[in-house]
């Protein structure tokens, strides 16, 4: 149990689909995050949140849509992806978005597209 | 451009050896450098933090050592055990901007 909750664990959807990821921490963290992790590539930052405000977006494409209704919550909107958005995504936490702050990751949401 | 290179993408050793891990960077200047270990189908979990002023760090089995002039990480695992493996990332600051990550080393021990 690492203190963030990641829903689904698994998701299979069209590429017509809207679906949603959805992540909760309960450390009392400030700072949120996504990740994208596919096979064979390190771990790509998609999106910080930090008090409930977008700070960075590392040029992910619009089909990818974050939502940060509180710090606690996090939620990824996905609509029209691509078979190659299939992955793993990380959700993660930090105190602060102060370097040097240990991050903690969820389980993850597997991704296929199809 | 920047890179961040991790020994080989799988490292296999003995039970009961030490197990070394080296992460090597390009056109970084971290003030940190953190190490995760990630099992399949996990999240990565923290291990140890190490900042650019510090030569080592451990915690139990764990060392970490941190060379900024090598541009080097090391990372062992002593008395290494087959619960030891996973993968370990390593990941350092972006000019205090977020941690990159690299791309991971998978080590087995082996019974």
């Amino acid at each position: 149990e690492t203190g963030v909750t990641q829903t689904p664990r698994h998701l299979v959807m069209g590429m017509t689909n809207k679906k949603s990821l959805k992540c909760e921490q309960h450390l009392g963290h400030n700072a949120m995050y996504w990740y994208k992790q596919s096979a064979k590539k390190p771990l790509e930052l998609m999106f910080v949140y930090s008090l409930e405000e977008r700070v960075e977006n590392n040029s992910v494409p619009s089909r990818f849509s974050p939502e940060c209704p509180n710090s606690s919550h996090l939620f990824l909107h996905l609509h029209t992806l691509q078979p190659e958005d299939s992955a793993l995504y990380l959700c993660a936490s930090s105190q602060d978005k102060i370097v040097g702050n240990t991050i903690y990751f969820g389980e993850g949401s597997w991704l296929t597209v199809v | 451009s920047q890179k961040i290179e991790q020994n080989s993408e799988a490292l296999n050793i003995q039970e009961g050896k030490t197990a070394t891990l080296t992460c090597n960077y390009t056109n970084y200047s971290p003030a940190y450098l953190q190490w995760y270990r990630q099992d399949p189908g996990r999240g990565p979990v923290f291990l140890l933090l190490i900042r650019e002023n510090e030569k080592e760090k451990r915690k139990e089995r764990l060392k970490v050592t941190f060379d900024t002039t090598l541009k080097q990480s090391l990372f062992h695992i002593t008395a290494s055990q087959p619960a030891d493996s996973a993968t370990y990332l390593c990941a350092l600051d972006n000019y205090g901007q977020n941690f990159v990550f690299g791309p991971g080393t998978r080590l087995s021990v082996l019974p």
